[in-house]
């Protein structure tokens, strides 16, 4: 089956840097790669996502890219802020109906 | 709007007792997924519906554990005879269109589950 690995585990910023978050999968099958931060005792929240058409996509300050041939894609946070602090996961999808492998998760901490 | 609830948003359960977890996804959502999160981890797959159809139960630990969705909207994930190893959160997460798609999923707040 799919598996989906992400480093790091944890990353610690600044306020105002950016951050890279990194992940690989393993199904070249996978089309879907979408990217959720978890808060403290909620559920995982969508922040961006990236099918396998494109190589590219932003919002405002976040970025995903998606590098089909080396499988791998990569979650970029600019200009970063305290409220960016959770945890991240990444996750890929071949579906058939849409069924998500996640990665192992980063906690990012943006100190102010 | 009103996104997916669940309920207990906490359990705790004796080694051995019977717990049955509940989902309320988001209104007109085809798709409904359960997964399950242990500490410090991702979440991992259990099962999944479309509508009141359980087309995948790959996931699922164990034949204690036990999914239902029988008028296409609120799911119950039941799980028999809980282990200390079933200690999680398990999450629920609904998407609008089934079939072959990779819609957005949204998750709800999961429910923690605790067995001593």
């Amino acid at each position: 089956g799919e598996n989906v690995e992400q480093h790091p585990s944890t990353l610690s910023v600044q306020e105002g840097d950016s951050a890279v978050i990194k992940c690989t999968y393993s199904d070249s099958a996978s089309n879907y790669f979408p990217w959720y931060k978890q808060e403290l005792g909620k559920g995982p929240q969508l922040i961006i996502d990236i099918r396998s058409n494109v190589g590219e996509k932003k919002d405002q300050r976040i970025a995903v890219t998606l590098n089909k041939t080396a499988k791998h894609f990569s979650l970029h946070i600019t200009e970063t802020q305290p409220e960016d602090s959770a945890v991240y996961f990444c996750a890929a999808s071949k579906g058939s109906y849409g069924k998500l492998t996640f990665g192992q998760g980063t906690i990012l901490t943006v100190h102010p | 709007g009103a996104g997916v609830s669940q309920s207990p948003r906490y359990k705790v359960a004796k080694r051995g007792q019977d717990v049955a977890l509940r989902c309320d996804p988001i209104s007109g959502h085809v798709s409904l997924f359960w997964y399950q999160q242990a500490l410090g981890q991702g979440p991992e797959f259990l099962t999944y519906f479309q509508n009141e159809a359980q087309l995948d139960k790959s996931g699922l630990p164990s034949d204690r554990f036990f999914a239902e969705r029988p008028e296409g909207s609120v799911s119950t994930l039941k799980i028999q005879r809980t282990q200390q190893e079933d200690s999680a959160v398990y999450l629920c997460a609904s998407s609008l269109i089934g079939g072959p798609s990779t819609d957005t999923q949204y998750f709800g707040p999961g429910t923690r589950l605790t067995v001593l």
